[in-house]
């Protein structure tokens, strides 16, 4: 089936180390976000990609990143993670960067 | 801060009853959105209405807008356990080129 997958589900990474979550999709759909969520908040967009063009969030700290190498695949890179950073992150695809998005399960991300 | 604001933050109430939740906007929208979200899960989207619509009905959700007023209303009619979860609206701001997600409404459905 035709879907959002985000690998892994779950996430153990130590203060500082680097770590990258993945995501994929096969609805072939042109723009892709990656978002944060910490407990009982809202999902709060870090960027997204429509296409190839990246779009940052102004108050998206510098400590995350993000790569798509093609179509089907995103990237979040969080270069040295802190303590404040442990959240759910939830990939999201959709044809339109206003249109329906479908999210992936999200990975949960501990730091210790 | 966030675009939709949610009313109520949290509802509870019993299976069969009907459950309303409100989202209120500041700015023109080109459409709103509205997601159901599990604990610990992906945000399932449930219904986009388009600012020239008034309402839309899936199964037994009823989605209206207002305009005039910014605001958005998600009906679930005869509510089951299963319907236990967090709902989030999200708006499509013309000058912007993505949707904004409120802060939610956590909704328990008591069986």
């Amino acid at each position: 089936d035709a879907m959002v997958i985000q690998n892994p589900r779950y996430q153990v990474t130590q203060f500082g180390k680097p770590v990258t979550l993945s995501c994929s999709q096969t609805l072939n759909h042109n723009v892709m976000y990656w978002y944060q969520q910490k407990s009982s908040q809202a999902p709060k967009l870090l960027f997204h990609y429509y296409d190839k063009d990246f779009n940052n969030e102004a108050d998206t700290p510098d400590n995350f990143q993000s790569r798509r190498p093609n179509t089907s695949f995103c990237f979040l890179d969080i270069r040295s993670p802190g303590l404040g950073d442990a959240a759910m992150y939830l990939c999201a695809t959709s044809t339109g960067d206003q249109e329906t998005q479908y999210f992936g399960p999200g990975t949960r991300l501990l730091v210790l | 801060s966030q675009q939709g604001e949610e009313d109520p933050q949290a509802l509870s109430i019993q299976e069969g009853e009907n459950a309303t939740m409100n989202c209120s906007y500041k700015t023109s929208i080109n459409n709103l959105q509205w997601y159901r979200q599990n604990s610990g899960r992906g945000l399932v989207h449930l219904i986009l209405i388009r600012s020239n619509e008034r309402e839309k009905h899936s199964g037994r959700l009823r989605v209206t807008l207002d305009t005039s007023k910014k605001s958005s209303s998600l009906l679930i009619t005869a509510s089951r356990a299963a319907d236990t979860a967090s709902y989030f609206c999200a708006t499509a701001d013309t000058n912007a080129g993505k949707s904004t997600f409120g802060d939610g409404t956590t909704l328990t459905v008591k069986p």
